[in-house]
Order: structure tokens, then C-alpha cells, then sequence
């Protein structure tokens, strides 16, 4: 059964220190891998795509790195406005359908 | 460019009522899906469609129609509103399902409660 397992549930840090998200999944044939942000009453809002082992994508702060069984963001000397809910989700080859993990709730502390 | 639109943006209901939900998107986009979000649940797919004239089920299709009333437009209905279907209700689009790598686009949500 395809799934997605995001890790921690939630996470505190103080501003400027560095932390990374996982996401592991279990699909059969990674087509995409998504990354998302969601602010609290907001719909998610994309950040990145990543469709094979050893790919990497910036943006700002924030660093996707996939391998064959999960995903990191890499969030570098976090800033109070990265606090959101970090969503991963991913697509199956010869499917249209995404399959989202709960996400991670990151607050940085100012 | 507003991206996806969703209406009402807030909706109480009794249960047993019916009512619809709009999205609406300016992008081109072929493909359009309705989504759900409930706590520790993460965003699950009711219904999706794939391009104007189709519409398939996603995972939670019970309770739930869906019309596509142009390449904009896409409704989710609820004819007999329930408690269990209490929850925040996501519309998103793309480019295509169909093109190898789509990534989707979310409106703001329609948080909905069934009392």
C-alpha cells in the first residue's frame, strides 16, 4: 500500500537554528515527490517537485534532497515567518492521484 | 491572476441540507480535484477531473458529487449534509493528470461545519 510517513509531528527552534523534516514513503514507482507549506488557514501553497534519487531544490532557506525511500527539507538558520505546516506528498507512476503525510508543524521562536 | 477561487469560504449547515461548493481557477488548467483535510488525516482526494466533461472518484468519493462546469469550473455538492463530513474543503488544479510531471495548485479552503 502506497504511504507517506512525515516526521517530527512538530518542531520548536529558536531563530538561526538549522533543523531538517522527514518524509518516508512506501510507493509503487515514484513518478513526483511535492513539497508544500500550509499557513494556518490557508491552503497549501507549493514549494518544490522532486522526481528521482539524488535530486536537490532550493528556494530561499528552505532545501528538498530525495533519496529511493524518503525526503528531507533542510531548513538553514530559520526565520519566524518559516513557521507553517510542512505537507510532502507523493504521486505513482500510471496514477493522477497525490498521497499526503500529516505534515510537520514548525514554529521558530523568535 | 487569482489562481484557484473558492466559495463560500465559511458554512455552517444542519444535517440532511444540501449545498454546493464552488472552485474556479484562471491558470489554463486542464485538471481539477477536491480534496478534504481533517486533523491527523493529512489532505485525502474525493473526486477529481482529469480534463472538461470527466470526473472519476478520488479515495472519500461517499456523499459527495462532483460537475465540471467548464474548463474554469469545477462544484462539489453535498446533497445530505452529515456530521462526519465536517471537515476543510480543499479545490486544487494542473496543468494535466496526464502530463508525466503536474504539480497542483490549492485554493484558500471552504471550512465546513455539519451540526
Amino acid at each position: 500500500e502506497d504511504q507517506v510517513t512525515q516526521s517530527p509531528e512538530a518542531l520548536r527552534l529558536q531563530e538561526g537554528e538549522s533543523s531538517s523534516l522527514n518524509c518516508s514513503y512506501t510507493v509503487s514507482g515514484l513518478r513526483g515527490l511535492f513539497w508544500y507549506r500550509q499557513d494556518p488557514g490557508k491552503g497549501p501553497e507549493f514549494l518544490f517537485t522532486l522526481y528521482s534519487a539524488g535530486e536537490e531544490k532550493e528556494k530561499e532557506r528552505l532545501k528538498a534532497t530525495l533519496t529511493k525511500k524518503e525526503s528531507f527539507l533542510h531548513i538553514t538558520a530559520p526565520k519566524p515567518e518559516d513557521s507553517a505546516t510542512y505537507l510532502c506528498a507523493v504521486q505513482a507512476r500510471g496514477t493522477y492521484k497525490y498521497i499526503f503525510g500529516t505534515g510537520t508543524r514548525l514554529k521558530v521562536l523568535a | 491572476n487569482a489562481g484557484v477561487t473558492q466559495t463560500p469560504k465559511f458554512q455552517v449547515l444542519k444535517t440532511g441540507q444540501s449545498m454546493t461548493l464552488q472552485c474556479a481557477q484562471d491558470m489554463n488548467h486542464n485538471s481539477m480535484y477536491w480534496y478534504r483535510q481533517d486533523p491527523g488525516m493529512g489532505l485525502r482526494l474525493i473526486y477529481y477531473s482529469a480534463s472538461e466533461g470527466t470526473t472519476d472518484k478520488g479515495e472519500v468519493p461517499n456523499g459527495y458529487n462532483v460537475s465540471r462546469l467548464n474548463k474554469r469550473e469545477f462544484s462539489l455538492r453535498l446533497e445530505s449534509a452529515a456530521p462526519s463530513q465536517t471537515s476543510v474543503y480543499f479545490c486544487a488544479s494542473s496543468e494535466s493528470a496526464r502530463v508525466e510531471y503536474n504539480e497542483q495548485f490549492f485554493g484558500p479552503g471552504t471550512r465546513l461545519t455539519v451540526l
